[in-house]
């Protein structure tokens, strides 16, 4: 089955910086590769997401790219705010299959 | 919101009870996925659907069991809760198999 590892588990960056996240996943037959964040006492929800036919993928500060190769994915968070702060989860999913997560990076944006 | 409800929000019992949990979904989505959320583990995948009477295991199924008997609710068992098993439990859904995944506000479970 699929396993989904996610490093780091906290991540600490001033205010501006940019922050990387970094997934690998261990099925190569994963075609969908969805990022999400939760704030604090909330639910999930996504905030970018990337298909097996695509390398890089952006929208305003947030990019996610996928080396299929590697097996690994990463999410760009560029110019950071404080209210990136949260907890993010990459996960990936096959076929009809699961819908697996990582095991969650907690940001902390400083002002 | 995705139009997705989970009940109770929150509930308090003790051990070697069942409990029985409710996700119900007015979007008519074909997946519905139960996860547990713990400190330090992430989101873990304990039961998932892909139709009405259709289920599958997750990585953490030992305890718990679920059905499917209408495409709009999916009830997630625990027959006989362990103290083990408080955590926060999150159902989702989705459409197709590479779309995005709606959650519902979470269930607290506290087993004492």
């Amino acid at each position: 089955g699929e396993n989904v590892e996610q490093h780091p588990s906290t991540l600490s960056v001033q205010e501006g910086d940019s922050a990387v996240i970094k997934c690998t996943y261990s099925d190569s037959a994963s075609n969908y590769f969805p990022w999400y964040k939760q704030e604090l006492g909330k639910r999930p929800q996504l905030i970018i997401d990337i298909r097996s036919n695509v390398g890089e993928k952006k929208d305003q500060r947030i990019a996610v790219t996928l080396n299929k190769t590697a097996k690994h994915f990463s999410l760009h968070i560029t110019e950071t705010q404080p209210e990136d702060s949260a907890v993010y989860f990459c996960a990936a999913s096959q076929g009809f299959q699961k819908l697996v997560f990582g095991t969650g990076t907690r940001l902390l944006v400083s002002p | 919101d995705a139009g997705i409800t989970q009940s109770p929000r929150h509930k308090v019992t003790e051990t070697g009870t069942p409990v029985t949990l409710r996700c119900h979904q007015t979007e008519n989505h074909r997946y519905m996925y139960w996860y547990r959320q713990d400190p330090g583990h992430g989101l873990r995948l304990i039961h998932y659907s892909y139709g009405v009477k259709d289920t599958d295991k997750g990585e953490v199924s030992d305890g718990y069991s679920v059905s499917r008997s209408k495409t709009e609710d999916f009830l997630l068992t625990l027959e006989s809760a362990t103290s083990s098993q408080t955590s926060v439990y999150f159902c989702a859904i989705r459409s197709g198999t590479n779309t995005e995944a709606f959650f519902g506000q979470g269930t607290r479970l506290t087993v004492v």
